[in-house]
């Protein structure tokens, strides 16, 4: 059974740094991608970047400054680091894993405020 | 980057009605699409891949076509439990883009 479970800290302060876990378990992070989107309340969804099987990363080019997308194989993790938060960066962060986004975690919702 | 424009935006419909959401493509994307469901408080769900192929589990009642570029996701007679949000997804080049999503509730 494949699961997915992001973590992490839920208010984050203006102009600070977003660290982002999610957990892997069922499914091999060598032999499949992982990606994170993310959703402001009521909005739409956006593709962040993608951690490809063999390590190799592509980010959305409107935040590619701001972010990294790491992994530890060995503790089946995937790794979101984004820099300079803005009040706009508020919202529910999913990791979903496979090119086919087959897999989903249930979200971590962030809020990015003083 | 490839523009995904979705309509309608919002939409009512009866038990029983025949609806259909629409992405348009501002570049050629191929059948390279994925339309997802959403449920209020949950995560999104593939329901067609490639355009036009249902995933495992999902209703007959729901269908994908393509006409140029523009992607449509058809469900043929509407239940009480398809009403969520639909967002579709082309995967043909990256970045990866979105449709603004269609929230579709039973009248």
């Amino acid at each position: 059974q494949v699961q997915l479970k992001e973590s992490g800290p839920g208010l984050v302060q203006p102009s600070q740094t977003l660290s982002l876990t999610c957990t892997v378990s069922g499914l091999s992070l060598t032999s499949n991608s992982v990606s994170w989107i993310r959703q402001p309340p009521g909005k739409g969804l956006e593709w962040m970047g993608v951690i490809w099987s063999n390590g190799g990363t592509d980010y959305n080019s409107a935040i590619k400054s701001r972010l990294s997308i790491s992994r530890d194989t060995s503790k089946s993790q995937v790794f979101l680091k984004m820099n300079s938060l803005q009040t706009e960066d508020t919202a529910m962060y999913f990791c979903a894993g496979r090119m086919g986004f087959d897999y989903w975690g249930q979200g971590v919702m962030v809020t990015v405020s003083s | 980057d490839i523009q995904m424009t979705q309509s309608p935006s919002s939409m009512s419909a009866s038990l029983g009605d025949r609806v259909t959401i629409t992405c348009q493509a501002s570049q050629d994307i191929g059948n390279n699409l994925i339309w997802f469901q959403q449920k209020p408080g949950k995560s999104p769900r593939p329901m067609i891949y490639y355009a036009t192929n249902l995933a495992n589990g999902v209703p007959s009642r729901f269908s994908g076509s393509r006409s140029g570029s523009d992607y449509s996701l058809t469900i043929s007679s509407l239940e009480s439990e398809d009403m969520a949000d639909y967002h579709c997804l082309q995967y043909k080049q990256y970045p990866l883009t979105f449709g603004s999503g269609t929230k579709l509730e039973i009248k």
